[in-house]
């Protein structure tokens, strides 16, 4: 079974600040990670993903993450957050032998204070 | 950006009532999954469809639950008798493949309450 753990279900930064959200997975299988953003109003959208490939993945509006094994995680960075980056964000797994579903988190709400 | 879209946005039904959720899949999508999310959980893999079948589900998708592509457009999740516990945010996705790397284009989401 997979799942992933995100830690703190908001987050608030700074206008320019380090953007860092949480993401820690389990899998008992080489895992397929992503990022999802959810602006409001809108649906899902794929922010990035790791498919082992690179451990570091740059993906969409300045985000990147990387895939850590020894530490099971996969956080997500933007080094300065802007204001449109506020949105609920998803971190997601799953396996790399077919199995289709993903797994979701529970989300990270980031605000961006001006 | 190609867009997968869903109908109502809002859906307010009362318990024990039978609601049936649209979506638009993108037009050279093959796959097509249905997601939910209950306020404050996680968002939850319901079912995934390919060539007219079922191709997997969740614990979740009990015999009240129902999928269709009544048409080349359309794929619908029909909830056939509703519970207060099916009040959630119904997201339905997309795909060209299978391929679980592959990206998943997500609708807006529909938010089902149940009185």
């Amino acid at each position: 079974a997979q799942s992933v753990t995100q830690l703190g279900s908001h987050v608030s930064v700074s206008e320019g600040a380090l953007v860092l959200l949480r993401c820690n997975y389990s899998s008992s299988v080489p895992p397929y990670l992503f990022w999802y953003v959810q602006y409001p109003n809108q649906g899902l959208q794929l922010l990035l993903k790791y498919t082992s490939a690179a451990t570091l993945v740059k993906g969409i509006n300045g985000f990147e993450a990387e895939f850590k094994k020894s530490e099971t995680s996969f956080h997500l960075t933007k080094p300065s957050a802007h204001m449109s980056d506020a949105a609920e964000y998803f971190c997601a797994v799953s396996d790399n032998f077919g199995n289709e579903k993903l797994t979701f988190g529970t989300g990270t709400r980031l605000t961006i204070i001006p | 950006e190609p867009e997968v879209t869903q109908t109502p946005s809002h859906q307010v039904t009362q318990m024990g009532q039978e609601v049936i959720l649209r979506c638009v899949p993108i037009s050279n999508h093959l796959y097509f999954y249905w997601y939910r999310q209950i306020l404050g959980q996680k968002v939850e893999f319901l079912v995934s469809f390919y060539n007219n079948e079922i191709s997997e589900k969740s614990e979740i998708f009990d015999d009240q639950f129902s999928v269709e592509r009544p048409d080349g457009s359309n794929f619908t999740l029909k909830i056939r008798s509703t519970k207060l516990e099916d009040s959630a945010m119904y997201f339905c996705a997309s795909r060209v493949t299978r391929g679980s790397g592959e990206k998943l284009f997500f609708g807006s989401g529909t938010q089902l309450s149940v009185l």
